[in-house]
């Protein structure tokens, strides 16, 4: 069964300091993979786009890694600020036949002073 | 440049009733696509429209459906309503194909099944 798990679940931490979120998946077959941002009652934004062959992206303090071989990506944010504070979600696209969206279940990112 | 526009932003409706969600894309974008987003099951792949035909869907009955004009604006009707319709559905844009583009989200309509 195709499937995106995200962890941890939610994650406090102090204005400046950087954190990662972690995004491991079970689908096939792979088109790429994104992140977005989503702050409480409006819709996502888009961070980053990572295709098969992309191992890094940047997109000003969020650089988001791919391993395909291991199946896991990664979001690193640097000094945080508290506009952070906002559920990031990982979504691997699934070419072909019936392709789809598998989103993961988002870790909720607070940032405090 | 106008970001994509959802109307309504709420609606309430009762079980059994229809309702119809309008979403107006970029300006030259193409690619419309829906999105369910509950609590308990998270964001979920309703459909995608390209050029006014529907292009993959998601594992939603056929209570929803959904259409897209020559304009690239788009709407998506759910039939008999059930309390497990309420969500926020959220509608998106992009150029090209939704897989292969980045997409760009509107506010969302927060619809109430009572």
């Amino acid at each position: 069964k195709n499937q995106v798990e995200q962890s941890p679940q939610s994650l406090i931490i102090l204005e400046g300091k950087n954190c990662t979120l972690q995004c491991n998946y079970t689908v096939s077959p792979f088109s790429n993979l994104r992140w977005y941002k989503q702050d409480t009652g409006r819709g996502p934004v888009s961070l980053t786009i990572m295709t098969f062959s992309e191992n890094t992206k940047s997109n000003g303090r969020y650089t988001a890694t791919l391993d395909a071989d291991t199946k896991q990506s990664s979001l690193h944010i640097t000094a945080s600020q508290l506009s952070d504070s906002a559920s990031y979600i990982c979504v691997v696209f699934s070419p072909g036949d019936g392709q789809n969206f598998v989103f993961g279940p988002g870790t909720r990112l607070s940032v405090l002073p | 440049k106008a970001g994509v526009t959802q109307t309504p932003r709420y609606l309430i409706k009762t079980r059994g009733q229809q309702v119809t969600l309008s979403c107006s894309p970029i300006s030259g974008h193409r690619s419309v696509s829906w999105y369910q987003q509950t609590p308990g099951q998270g964001l979920q792949f309703l459909f995608e429209y390209f050029s006014e035909t529907q292009r993959n869907k998601g594992n939603f009955p056929g209570r929803f459906s959904g259409r897209q004009f020559s304009n690239s604006r788009s709407e998506m009707n759910v039939s008999t309503l059930e309390l497990g319709d309420s969500a926020l559905y959220l509608c998106a844009s992009s150029l090209t194909r939704v897989g292969t583009d980045t997409q760009y989200f509107g506010p969302g309509t927060r619809l109430t099944v009572l």
